[in-house]
């Protein structure tokens, strides 16, 4: 079993939806949890950034993160063709030095 | 402007041969890490350093060598060893991670190699 398991679609969408990605994980010490956007032949990039359970918002785009279930979700509320990308999740324990663990990654493709 | 520059972006290997990947930044970052990433497999941990002179195996090191003479440089060796390197590989960078903050990488657009 991976330590962190996403779905990896794809998923494909209309213009303006409001999308949920997720991932699970297994391993308890993780408490930073991030997502990235990866468009086509690119490298990732950084998209948000929580730290422990709770709900973080940036504009269209929310985080949420569930200790207690291990489960972390990313929202995007009307949706836009440039949002078509992998979205990966990542996360990392407060022991391990440095190393993110990643998520198989989510293929998004947002229609007009 | 300050990034992560990888090269080349595309790169072909024979059978039997080593090939060097480049990985430069001028974030003044001093953790530095190689990811490869498979279609459905996400991104792997290959190798990553924390300061210079020092680096640590990651989960799939075996076929691959790093070194860390610089803080600006970390190049990636592909030998003969590694019995699937076709794939595309990442370089990143971040400041140092310690236990009690994580903050995100900074990625480079990456170099896909293929064996032919």
């Amino acid at each position: 079993q991976k330590e962190v398991e996403q779905d990896p679609g794809p998923l494909s969408v209309p213009e303006g939806a409001i999308v949920s990605l997720n991932c699970t994980y297994s391993n308890s010490a993780f408490q930073y949890f991030m997502w990235y956007r990866q468009y086509s032949r690119k490298g990732p990039e950084l998209l948000m950034y929580t730290y422990s359970s709770g709900n973080k918002e940036d504009g269209r785009f929310t985080a949420q993160v569930d200790k207690s279930s291990k489960y972390i979700s990313l929202f995007i509320r009307d949706s836009q063709p440039s949002d078509s990308a992998t979205y990966l999740c990542a996360m990392k324990g407060g022991t391990s030095y440095g190393k993110l663990t990643f998520g198989q990654g989510t293929i998004l493709t947002v229609h007009p | 402007d300050g990034g992560i520059t990888q090269s080349p972006k595309y790169l072909f290997r024979k059978e039997g041969q080593n090939v060097t990947l480049s990985c430069e930044q001028n974030l003044n970052h001093d953790a530095m890490y190689w990811y490869r990433q498979d279609p459905g497999q996400g991104l792997r941990l290959i190798y990553y350093s924390q300061i210079v002179n020092d680096f640590q195996k990651g989960d799939i090191a075996e076929g691959y060598s790093v070194s860390r003479e610089k803080k600006e440089s970390f190049p990636l060796t592909v030998t003969s060893a590694q019995k699937n390197p076709t794939a595309f590989y990442l370089c990143a960078s971040s400041i140092r991670q310690t236990s009690n903050r994580a903050d995100g990488y900074t990625f480079g657009s990456g170099t896909r190699l293929t064996v032919v």
